[in-house]
């Protein structure tokens, strides 16, 4: 199947700074990412919709100006948490839709965020 | 809103015991019913879908009846093998909110024993 990857697979950071998350879609093209956060023995929640070429879709309760997501490209979307704190840390989760072929989402591998 | 239930785990099995994850949902509408399975270190992967009532799925012995009646789309496998240890997780699409966002529930952890 059609893969995803996401990068770094984990990053700890300082309280305070930025961290910048990416996701690619390595064999097909993505006019539209997701990106969820997981907590500890909690579902998948969605973030937001990355739409390449125009602004993010958020969902009701999270802070656009605090994450910030783009999708400059059909590969490509970023999610950077901005003046990260220890609240950030979670497992962040892209996927993105091959909707050229069968519309499946495919998942990238996930990345965890650490805050000091 | 949408909801997904599912049984909580962990669930800790012996190879070859029967399996059975329930999973329930809310929704609105008629909605599509995942579950999506996580092996460690892997991103999450499709393991089998229903699209409407009635439907059944089924993927590498595992099976789930979209049951319309009880809002419930169980997962089950006869004989569960180590290499099936993972994260399972039950997930809904509903065409009132574009069928690629998904309402997932919280997961269940399975590990089986040789």
């Amino acid at each position: 199947g059609a893969v995803v990857s996401q990068h770094p697979s984990w990053v700890i950071c300082k309280s305070g700074t930025s961290v910048k998350i990416e996701c690619r879609s390595l064999d097909f093209q993505a006019t539209t990412m997701f990106w969820y956060r997981q907590f500890p023995k909690q579902s998948l929640m969605l973030m937001a919709t990355s739409n390449e070429g125009s602004k993010a879709t958020y969902e009701q309760g999270v802070e656009k100006d605090k994450f910030l997501i783009n999708h400059a490209s059909l590969t490509l979307s970023t999610l950077t948490v901005t003046s990260a704190h220890p609240e950030d840390s979670s497992f962040y989760i892209c996927s993105a839709g091959d909707s050229a072929n069968t519309g499946e989402l495919f998942f990238g591998e996930g990345s965890r965020l650490t805050v000091l | 809103g949408n909801s997904v239930t599912q049984m909580e785990g962990p669930v800790t099995l012996s190879e070859e015991a029967f399996l059975t994850i329930n999973c329930t949902y809310t929704a609105t509408g008629y909605p599509s019913l995942f579950w999506y399975v996580q092996y460690p270190g892997e991103g999450l992967q499709l393991l089998l879908k229903a699209t409407k009532a009635d439907d059944k799925g089924s993927n590498k012995g595992f099976e789930a009846t979209y049951r319309k009646e009880t809002t419930s789309f169980h997962l089950e496998k006869g004989s569960v093998q180590v290499s099936d240890s993972a994260v399972y997780f039950c997930a809904l699409s509903s065409p009132n909110f574009g069928n690629e966002k998904l309402t997932f529930g919280t997961g269940t952890r399975l590990t089986i024993i040789p």
